[in-house]
């Protein structure tokens, strides 16, 4: 099974600071595709997840530009410019290459 | 508007069954994989099983196999999961979603609970 590495499981960040989060895989994400089907999904206080990255560096429909995925093979990295206060929450990176597998989380906090 | 309405969640009893259902719209879904991802609570999100598009194809994470079956009905826009036999670890949120997440539910609850 695909295990999925986090970190870190929590960050205190100021509004404005940029933070990355980091996901790493125990095997490559590359599909017989050619695809990466590596994602990024943010879950806030109370609600659903929603998908903000997938295939590693493509922006989810109506995220902003602040969000942006890099990475290749087993090494993943979220990065978010200029926290706001809507970002808060739980992000998640999870794979589909092989079934279906997520981190444990990465909490955002307001410092 | 894309929709994923969960239903059927509640109180059950160990080795007892429940059926969810996921009706769709707003989206082709028998365009779709489809998945059901469960969360107990304050933990994180956990994969439970996925169907391809036509239904021909399932997965289930080990420790459903055999007792849970995920199932779709293209016509009705609708994916289901049968759970048997259930048991105090199966108690979580279950969320219908997409295959790479694009669209999520509102999730359901299961409590499995003597």
């Amino acid at each position: 099974d695909v295990v999925m590495t986090q970190t870190p499981p929590s960050l205190s960040v100021a509004i404005g600071q940029s933070v990355s989060i980091s996901c790493k895989s125990s095997q490559s994400l590359v599909y017989s595709d050619g695809k990466t089907y590596l994602h990024w999904l943010l879950q806030s206080p109370g609600r659903s997840p929603k998908r903000l990255i997938y295939q590693v560096s493509n922006l989810g429909s109506g995220v902003p530009d602040r969000f942006s995925g890099t990475g290749s093979q087993k090494d993943f990295t979220l990065k978010i410019s200029r926290v706001e206060a809507e970002d808060l929450g739980v992000y998640y990176c999870a794979q589909t290459t092989h079934l279906y597998t997520f981190g444990a989380g990465t909490k955002l906090e307001l410092k | 508007e894309v929709q994923l309405v969960e239903s059927g969640g509640g109180l059950v009893q160990p080795g007892r069954s429940l059926k969810l259902s996921c009706a769709a719209s707003g989206f082709t879904f028998s365009n779709y994989y489809m998945a059901w991802v469960r969360q107990a609570p304050t933990k994180g999100l956990e994969w439970v099983a996925s169907i391809t598009n036509s239904g021909g194809s399932t997965y289930y994470r080990d420790s459903v196999k055999g007792r849970f079956t995920i199932s779709r009905d293209n016509a009705k826009s609708t994916l289901y999961l049968q759970m048997d036999s259930l048991r105090s670890e199966d108690t979580a949120t279950y969320y219908c979603t997409s295959r790479g997440g694009a669209y999520w539910g509102q999730g359901t609850l299961v409590t499995v609970s003597s």
